[in-house]
């Protein structure tokens, strides 16, 4: 499709368990942001990759939080030992290019629920 | 840290009736402004978004929203809503050349047909 593709939609997992989070961003978007939407609140920054360079890890709340993402494609969101107040939204977006004047495209996110 | 504050959580409204949602911004530099609206089943969507230029901009689906310098502020309006404007409305700031934004905690808008 031509938005940004995030899986899975929903995940319920048991605390202490890991998780992997998707996003395949709009093709020739060279920008990838992650976020996260916790219940009644704004979203907040996690991560951001920009083409091959470091990314910007500033957002990630703990060591237990990391992203990868190869190139300019696909990102993945692992969050390692859940805790229950990981429970969120994940979402991710995606822009042409760096900068503070280009419009981000968000996916739909993933809804986490940590029991 | 900049911080963006929404000033209403819930707006219920009749069909028709004029919509103001305020948003504020903490940040005194330069900045870019957007508005973000999710309707229900949605994901977010790009409203309108200012760079600069004229402070008064227009969106899509009849929306417009005014950046007043001095007092910090990017209020969304719409002077009469239809029952398909009900979602949620996030406002967004990044400084100039920052990639990074900063959201509020989004209001969310009920029409009643």
């Amino acid at each position: 499709g031509a938005g940004v593709s995030q899986s899975p939609s929903n995940k319920v997992t048991e605390k202490g368990k890991d998780v992997e989070l998707r996003c395949d961003p709009i093709s020739g978007h060279t920008a990838l942001y992650w976020y996260r939407q916790r219940l009644g609140q704004g979203l907040e920054f996690l991560i951001y990759f920009q083409g091959n360079s470091a990314p910007d890890k500033s957002g990630l709340p703990s060591d237990r939080f990391s992203a990868e993402r190869t190139g300019e494609s696909v990102s993945t969101l692992t969050i390692q030992r859940t805790q229950q107040e990981d429970s969120a939204v994940y979402l991710c977006a995606s822009s042409l290019y760096r900068g503070g004047n280009q419009p981000q495209h968000f996916g739909d996110g993933t809804r986490l629920s940590i029991l | 840290a900049q911080s963006v504050s929404q000033h209403n959580h819930h707006v219920i409204l009749s069909e028709a009736a004029s919509l103001e949602l305020g948003c504020n911004y903490s940040y005194g530099g330069t900045v870019n402004l957007f508005w973000y609206v999710q309707y229900p089943g949605q994901h977010l969507q790009l409203l309108l978004k200012y760079f600069s230029g004229d402070p008064l901009v227009k969106g899509i689906k009849g929306f417009e929203a005014e950046f007043i310098k001095s007092k910090f502020s990017f209020n969304l309006r719409k002077p009469s809503v239809q029952w398909s404007d009900t979602a949620e409305y996030f406002c967004a700031v990044s400084r100039s050349n920052d990639y990074k934004l900063s959201f509020g905690a989004g209001t969310t808008v009920t029409v009643r047909a």
